[in-house]
């Protein structure tokens, strides 16, 4: 069964730190990694997606791949407050769209 | 911005009882998911269509679950029996027929059943 693992958390930061989210996935075969943020009882919204090696940045956020150990992240760097939320780990097989989804991992930034 | 519709916003509903969700996805979208996401959990996919034929409902529970999209456009998940443990937040999502495309998911519907 393909699985994708997160830390449940939560996951702790001062207001201005970098907060580092952790996320493993069991199929060799995924092909692209995506990161949704959810905030309490609002629907998954799309804030990164890395398909190659490396890093990748956009504003405050990086994603990271590495495919050779099944390991993608997410650092956010200048915490806000408003960062606080859940954020979900989702990968993609390379047959089709459907994303594998892992359990989240609780933000929360203290001012 | 193009966005994915969900109705209703929130259902309440006593079990035994019939339910019933709408979604229309982003106009251009051929694929288009129903995910389940109970509290503290990531959300599972219960179906996935493609235009109007489904790809993959092996997790859908067919004894009381049913999910259609005659036209290929919008789609209808039913719940008959609602059972206490559906208790849920049912999320529509679409996104294009390419390889890697990205969801988009709709508000979602929050699901009691008391």
């Amino acid at each position: 069964q393909k699985e994708v693992e997160q830390n449940s958390g939560p996951l702790s930061v001062p207001e201005g730190a970098i907060a580092s989210l952790n996320c493993t996935y069991s199929d060799r075969g995924s092909q692209s990694f995506f990161w949704y943020r959810q905030y309490s009882g609002k629907s998954p919204e799309l804030i990164m997606f890395i398909y190659s090696n490396g890093d990748k940045e956009d504003g405050r956020f990086t994603a990271q791949l590495n495919k050779a150990s099944q390991y993608v992240s997410l650092l956010i760097r200048d915490s806000q407050p408003s960062d606080s939320a859940t954020y979900l780990c989702a990968v993609n097989e390379n047959a089709g769209n459907m994303l594998t989804f892992g359990g989240g991992t609780r933000l929360m930034v203290k001012p | 911005e193009a966005e994915v519709a969900q109705s209703p916003r929130y259902k309440i509903t006593e079990k035994s009882q019939a339910v019933a969700f709408w979604c229309d996805p982003i106009s251009g979208h051929a694929t288009l998911y129903w995910y389940r996401q109970i509290l503290g959990q990531g959300p599972e996919l219960l179906v996935q269509f493609q235009d109007e034929s489904v790809v993959d409902d092996s997790q859908l529970p067919k004894d009381r679950f049913s999910a259609e999209r005659l036209k290929g456009v919008d789609s209808t998940l039913k719940i008959q029996p609602a059972e206490l443990g559906d208790s849920a937040m049912y999320l529509c999502a679409s996104s294009g027929d390419r390889p890697g495309e990205k969801l988009f998911f709709g508000s979602g519907t929050q699901l009691s059943v008391l």
